[in-house]
């Protein structure tokens, strides 16, 4: 089964802070995917990124940016968090999104700005 | 730009029972993908089914099933035979046919509690 890890689950930081979220997926999936889930406003896309170095905005970018420095691994980066950041962000990759291909999840890090 | 919605902030439904989970989208595209993705209190979303929009015949997966409706743009969710396990959120989503690369767009969910 294709795995897609987030390296933290829970994490607490400060305002102003530099903050990385780090995922990794070990099946060789071109796309991936960064989305924050709030409550009452479902999953809200922030990056995406389709090859390595590429990136495209997603709905909400602000505030974020993105790394993708090799296929496995994409990085999000809070450049200075702010407490309305705090959020459940997921991260997904898939195959190929062209003919359709659904998702593989992380399984979440809950980022509190405190 | 394409929208998803989700009519049913909360459900419930007893074990063993059938309930079935209401999804809407808006789309100008004739070509499309389709799909139901569940997230339990463990947070891992999981895709539940998957629909093609230029097939007519509706996706099953076990006790899951759609019945989707092109002209009415509707996509919901069945659940037979509820277990315990089936708690969780359910997410509709939506992904457009296209040449280039294009994301999932997803509804906000609906909060299934199946109760013993």
């Amino acid at each position: 089964d294709v795995k897609v890890t987030q390296s933290s689950r829970y994490l607490v930081k400060r305002t102003g802070e530099k903050v990385f979220l780090e995922c990794v997926q070990d099946m060789d999936h071109e796309n991936m995917f960064w989305y924050r889930q709030d409550p009452g406003l479902g999953l809200r896309l922030i990056y995406f990124s389709y090859d390595v170095k590429m990136k495209e905005k997603g709905d909400i970018p602000e505030g974020y940016s993105v790394s993708r420095e090799k296929k496995e691994r994409f990085s999000l980066i809070l450049e200075s968090a702010s407490t309305n950041q705090t959020s459940m962000y997921l991260c997904a990759s898939s195959l190929g999104t062209r003919q359709g291909y659904g998702y593989t999840f992380g399984s979440g890090t809950r980022l509190t700005v405190v | 730009a394409q929208t998803v919605t989700q009519s049913q902030p909360e459900m419930s439904v007893q074990e063993a029972e059938t309930v079935t989970l209401s999804c809407t989208y808006d789309t100008s595209e004739s070509n499309y993908y389709l799909f139901w993705y569940k997230q339990p209190p463990s947070r891992q979303m999981i895709l539940v089914i998957r629909q093609e929009a230029y097939k007519q015949q509706n996706a099953t997966e076990n006790r899951f099933s759609v019945n989707f409706q092109k002209a009415a743009k509707s996509f919901s969710l069945k659940i037979s035979d509820s277990q315990l396990g089936d708690t969780a959120m359910y997410f509709c989503a939506f992904m457009k046919h296209s040449s280039g690369n294009t994301p999932l767009v997803f509804g906000k969910g609906t909060r299934l509690s199946v109760i013993a």
